[in-house]
């Protein structure tokens, strides 16, 4: 299994561009997570998944969304970048199902910059 | 409101010396209870969960974690500190439900970990 797969690991954008960071898991997963990492704030939850078609916003959702057409992925959007939204980004994935199991599984991340 | 304290932003141990890494929580429900760690420029992996049981856990790497709950803390501990465990360490809490109730995963601010030679 590769786990949680993100891409791309590395992005600079100008202000009031937008893309799509992508995230898949082959772990079927149910639950999917998206979080923002500024430097010695933690990590804080955007959007999280609890299965295809269902999404549903976190602590810091503004600026960006979602969707949830398979399992598998869980892409996020950001429609205008904002200078606020250079952070890194992690996908993470869990669930209540696999043998007692929960805890989240991460991505290796995607380091934002927008200027 | 649920939180995760960690009240150690950096801590300098010298190799071999033993560690320890304080967490606190607030939360409602019966708390499952994990530590992360991160190298830099690398994603999260967890190093060990609580849920229920004996309450001193045993992780990957040579870590443990003792749950405490009259002290609402589940801090990390390792005998001997090796140069590799240099990294940053999350604190994380969550609570069991139903597959249709979402629980989210509340986390702290990190501790980073400087090693000594």
């Amino acid at each position: 299994n590769a786990g949680v797969t993100q891409t791309p690991k590395f992005r600079i954008l100008k202000i009031g561009q937008s893309m799509t960071l992508q995230c898949t898991q082959d772990m079927n997963h149910n639950y999917m997570y998206w979080y923002r990492q500024d430097p010695g704030m933690g990590l804080k939850l955007i959007y999280y998944s609890v299965g295809a078609g269902i999404t549903d916003k976190g602590e810091v959702p503004n600026g960006y969304n979602v969707s949830r057409s398979t399992t598998e992925d869980f892409p996020l959007r950001l429609e205008l970048a904002a200078p606020s939204q250079t952070s890194v980004y992690f996908c993470a994935s869990s669930s209540l199902m696999t043998g007692g199991t929960y805890e989240q599984y991460f991505g290796p991340g995607t380091r934002l910059t927008v200027t | 409101a649920q939180s995760v304290t960690q009240p150690d932003i950096h801590i300098t141990v010298s190799e071999g010396a033993s560690l320890e890494l304080r967490c606190n929580y607030s939360y409602g429900a019966t708390p499952y209870l994990f530590w992360y760690v991160q190298s830099p420029g690398q994603g999260l992996q967890l190093l060990l969960k609580y849920f229920s049981g004996d309450t001193l856990v045993q992780g990957i790497k040579g870590f443990e974690a003792e749950f405490k709950r009259s002290q609402s803390s589940f801090n990390l501990r390792k005998p001997s500190v090796h140069w590799s465990d240099a990294a940053e360490y999350f604190c994380a809490v969550g609570a069991a439900g139903s597959l249709y109730n979402f629980n989210k995963f509340y986390f702290g601010s990190g501790t980073k970990l400087n090693v000594k030679p």
